[in-house]
């Protein structure tokens, strides 16, 4: 069974331009998380879509966005790319609702450098 | 607020244990975990353990959990070069199903 995908793997991209991350989640996951990983700074929680629904958000400027398509998969938006955006950015999945442990399932992710 | 602590790095020689703790702040999480990271990957769940429990352990790893505290600690017994790894401690907030990690406790074994 093929885990979460994340394309691309790497991008490369210049002060003010937008990125777009993709995400496939692990098939069955409803739930799709965004979370960027700077430097030094561990994982910082981004976004949560379940069912199509942006369901919590961190503590990001709204430039960063994102939505989850009706077959789960998601997109993450980067608007007027500034230096510090530079990160891995990781997606997980995972199954929702009674019984679950709530266990993410990560991509490897995706590497943002802005010059 | 939301906020999970960890130690920033740990040295260990092989064939020792290697100790990783955490504090964290929300007493209503239902799980707390520990993932790894490799150099180049993703996170992978290493284990977990439900917030009724106050020790868990699967082979080399022992989990211990201070709800009074909000303390959590990652044993590995007879720790391996192939365990060097970035370690992070995730409690549940907000909801189960969200996640909030530490910024991770690097594990550097030497032999």
């Amino acid at each position: 069974e093929a885990g979460v995908t994340q394309s691309p793997t790497h991008l490369i991209k210049t002060r003010g331009q937008q990125a777009t991350l993709r995400c496939s989640p692990i098939s069955g996951h409803t739930s799709v998380y965004w979370y960027q990983q700077a430097l030094g700074l561990g994982l910082q929680f981004l976004l949560w879509y379940d069912e199509g629904e942006e369901r919590n958000r961190g503590n990001f400027p709204p430039r960063f966005s994102g939505r989850q398509f009706p077959n789960y998969s998601s997109e993450l938006n980067v608007n007027a790319l500034e230096l510090e955006d530079s990160a891995l950015y990781l997606c997980a999945s995972s199954l929702t609702g009674r019984g679950s442990t709530g266990e993410l399932f990560f991509g490897e992710g995706s590497r943002l450098t802005v010059l | 607020g939301e906020d999970v602590e960890q130690s920033l790095f740990l040295s260990v020689r092989e064939g020792d244990s290697s100790v990783i703790n955490c504090t964290y702040t929300d007493s209503s999480s239902t799980y707390l975990y520990w993932y790894k990271q490799e150099p180049g990957a993703g996170l992978q769940l290493l284990t977990y353990i439900f917030s009724n429990m106050d020790m868990k352990q699967d082979q080399r790893l022992t989990v211990l959990l201070n709800k009074k505290d909000k303390h959590l600690s990652l044993r590995i017994a007879d720790t391996q070069t192939g365990d060097s790894a970035i370690y992070f401690c995730a409690e549940t907030t907000g909801g189960y199903n969200k996640l909030i990690f530490g910024a991770g406790t690097r594990l550097a074994v030497h032999p």
